[in-house]
């Protein structure tokens, strides 16, 4: 199992709701990320995972708060967001934070809509 | 801080060689990645550079100088499917920078 599984594909939630996004991988990786993609934009880093435990947090509001139960699995739940976190939200992850030659394996992302 | 620069847009002709400039000034540096990404997907790794010179893979080959910060991909024999956003990627601290990408119109 080659693949970074995300789910759901596309999300819309109003303003009040509480949701959350999954990402899972069996690729043995080590480090798990999340990554917001606006339109025509670059990934930009949220939060890092290093052996389960929270290494990076990129400043991200509150209102975002990731989760890894296992080292398979990463979660993002989400409540009170605004219509401007409205993204594409990626998960990567790589065998490890420090072992970085074959870059990443993205997920194919959930597509959110606040509204 | 991170400053990653790239060509907005290219174009290029099917069959052609393209190459996509990459110029860099960060903090730290651990690597150099490009990724390449269609409309609407996710960025699926192509190359890694870590140490000076030209690594190559297939039609994609990708050049690295650490002195000069600054890093190519090129791309032989442009297939109508290479159309793509190319994104350079420089790795710090554990977490990836990515520049703005370089959208890349193949041509008939």
């Amino acid at each position: 199992d080659t693949e970074v599984t995300q789910t759901p594909k596309h999300l819309v939630m109003g303003m009040t709701n509480k949701k959350s996004l999954k990402c899972e991988q069996h690729m043995g990786h080590r480090a798990m990320y999340w990554y917001k993609q606006k339109a025509k934009k670059p990934p930009e880093l949220m939060f890092v995972y290093s052996y389960e435990k929270l290494s990076i947090n990129e400043s991200v509001p509150s209102r975002f708060s990731p989760e890894c139960p296992n080292s398979s699995l990463l979660n993002l739940h989400l409540h009170a967001l605004q219509p401007e976190d409205s993204a594409l939200y990626l998960c990567a992850s790589s065998q490890e934070v420090g072992q970085i030659n074959y870059g990443y394996t993205f997920g194919s992302g959930t597509r959110l809509t606040v509204v | 801080g991170q400053n990653i620069d790239q060509p907005t847009e290219m174009t290029a002709t099917e069959g052609a060689i393209v190459q996509i400039n990459c110029t860099y000034q960060t903090s730290g540096f651990n690597g150099l990645f490009w990724y390449q990404q269609h409309a609407g997907e996710a960025p699926t790794f192509l190359s890694y550079n870590v140490l000076d010179g030209l690594e190559e893979k297939g039609r994609f080959s990708s050049f690295l100088s650490r002195s000069k910060g600054y890093s190519y991909l090129l791309l032989k024999e442009l297939q109508m499917k290479d159309s793509a956003s190319y994104l350079c990627a420089v790795r710090d601290a554990g977490k990836s920078t990515f520049g703005d990408g370089t959208t890349l119109t193949v041509k008939p």
